[in-house]
């Protein structure tokens, strides 16, 4: 069974640092990998879309890679703000389906 | 890009009456959609895989008698929550897959997510 660990699970870093998150899962066969920012109390917005054959995707402040053989990802944050300070979620997606972990917690202070 | 809406956004109801929540796939049409639960602080958990004129697959541990789930067209699936208790008091959150992004490997979307609070 496929399970998603994501570490830390909270975070707190001054304003302007860069930051690493960490996602690893057990079982290699996935299609993708995707980043997600939850916002108190609001649903899901997709970051980052990786799929299993690539390495490594970015996004403005963004990147995230992915290493499949090992079950890992990265998702770095550069020059974080403020308004980064919400929860991030990985999910793997297995068989068409998104299986999440717990998702780390990030408050970034001004 | 893709636009998922959910309503309600929050709905409070009395135990044991029933709760619809709808969710649409606003500029791309699904074939596939999925319900998810989460608990406060906690991640999300899949119920169900939404399939159009199909039925509904759930996953173990969830009574379909209980959930029960209805995608009648490319762009509405409806999550109805059966005889209400506080303890399927949670927030409810979908997803859709865009029907061209191919079956298994597209971007999901997700919608706001609809918190529902039973007395």
């Amino acid at each position: 069974k496929q399970e998603v660990t994501q570490i830390p699970a909270a975070l707190s870093v001054p304003e302007g640092e860069n930051l690493v998150l960490n996602c690893s899962f057990t079982d290699s066969a996935i299609y993708n990998l995707q980043w997600f920012r939850q916002d108190p109390g609001k649903g899901l917005t997709s970051l980052l879309l990786i799929q299993s054959s690539q390495r490594e995707q970015t996004s403005g402040r963004l990147n995230a890679s992915l290493d499949k053989s090992s079950g890992r990802s990265t998702l770095y944050i550069a020059a974080s703000q403020p308004g980064d300070s919400a929860t991030y979620l990985c999910a793997v997606n297995q068989g068409g389906k998104l299986i999440f972990g717990q998702g780390t917690e990030l408050s970034v202070k001004p | 890009g893709a636009v998922v809406s959910q309503h309600p956004s929050w709905v409070i109801c009395k135990s044991g009456t029933s709760v619809k929540i709808e969710c649409r796939s606003l500029d791309f049409q699904a074939t596939t959609m999925f319900w998810y639960r989460q608990f406060p602080k906690q991640s999300l958990m899949l119920m169900a895989t939404s399939n159009e004129g199909s039925k509904a697959t759930y996953e173990q541990g969830v009574e379909k008698d209980k959930f029960l789930i209805n995608h009648a067209s490319l762009t509405l699936s409806t999550l109805t929550v059966t005889s209400a208790h506080p303890e399927d008091s949670s927030f409810y959150i979908c997803s859709a897959r865009d029907r061209i992004s191919g079956s298994n490997t597209g971007e999901l979307f997700f919608g706001e997510g609809s918190r529902l609070t039973v007395l």
